[in-house]
């Protein structure tokens, strides 16, 4: 298990292009989550997945904003449009659902977005 | 969940306990403590959790005072890598949906 992976971890591109960033979960976890971060401020919740449903999404996830789950298995974030107040860097976890105890979250390293 | 507050910026020297404090007074009872921290550029990393007992495991230890309205982390040898951002969040133990982040306390450690 080499924990949660993202692709790419940086990504420069000019204002009005699409990206896509990739995010690969640890194997047995069924839930997903992607977040944003900008500097000196704490992660702000985008989305997340149970499975491949998408069960919950922030008012922070514009029209241009599509995250998918097709399979269960791994996640893609798709930015339209980009403008420069998309810059950022998109963090990506994953954890189990258990019946009772904690519910940890393992974040990958992230994906670094810079729009010119 | 709860809300948390935590000082904003904490010092210590390198080599001595890091005492990291936050309150959560609104606290409900099923309500667990969380710690995570974030190196700079690295994603935040689960540190550890407690609901009433203090709890220790190889990263660090939990103090949570008996009315559960705070609790401490405590890093008993910080070294120049427990330079970090570090969260402290309140959620319920069968509470799955998404984890919310305050600002943190960034905690320099110093040679």
């Amino acid at each position: 298990d080499t924990g949660v992976s993202q692709d790419p971890r940086h990504k420069i591109t000019k204002r009005g292009q699409n990206v896509t960033f990739r995010c690969d979960p640890i194997s047995e976890h069924n839930r997903l989550y992607w977040y944003r971060q900008t500097l000196g401020q704490g992660p702000e919740f985008l989305t997340y997945f149970q499975n491949e449903a998408q069960l919950e999404k922030s008012r922070l996830l514009s029209d241009r904003f599509s995250a998918e789950r097709p399979k269960g298995s791994f996640s893609t974030l798709e930015i339209q449009r980009t403008e420069q107040g998309d810059s950022a860097m998109y963090l990506c976890a994953s954890s189990v659902t258990v019946t009772s105890g904690a519910n940890v979250l393992t974040f990958g390293a992230g994906s670094r977005l810079t729009v010119l | 969940d709860a809300k948390t507050t935590q000082p904003t910026s904490m010092d210590c020297a390198e080599g001595r306990a890091a005492n990291l404090p936050c309150n959560h007074s609104t606290i409900s009872g099923n309500e667990y403590v969380y710690w995570y921290r974030q190196i700079h550029s690295q994603g935040p990393q689960y540190i550890i959790h407690g609901l009433k007992n203090n709890e220790t495991n190889e990263m660090a230890s939990l103090i949570i005072t008996e009315d559960r309205k705070s609790s401490t982390l405590i890093l008993p040898h910080a070294t120049l890598r427990d330079t970090a951002v570090y969260y402290c969040i309140v959620r319920l133990s069968t509470s799955y949906d998404k984890v919310i982040f305050g600002p943190g306390t960034s905690l320099s450690v110093i040679p």
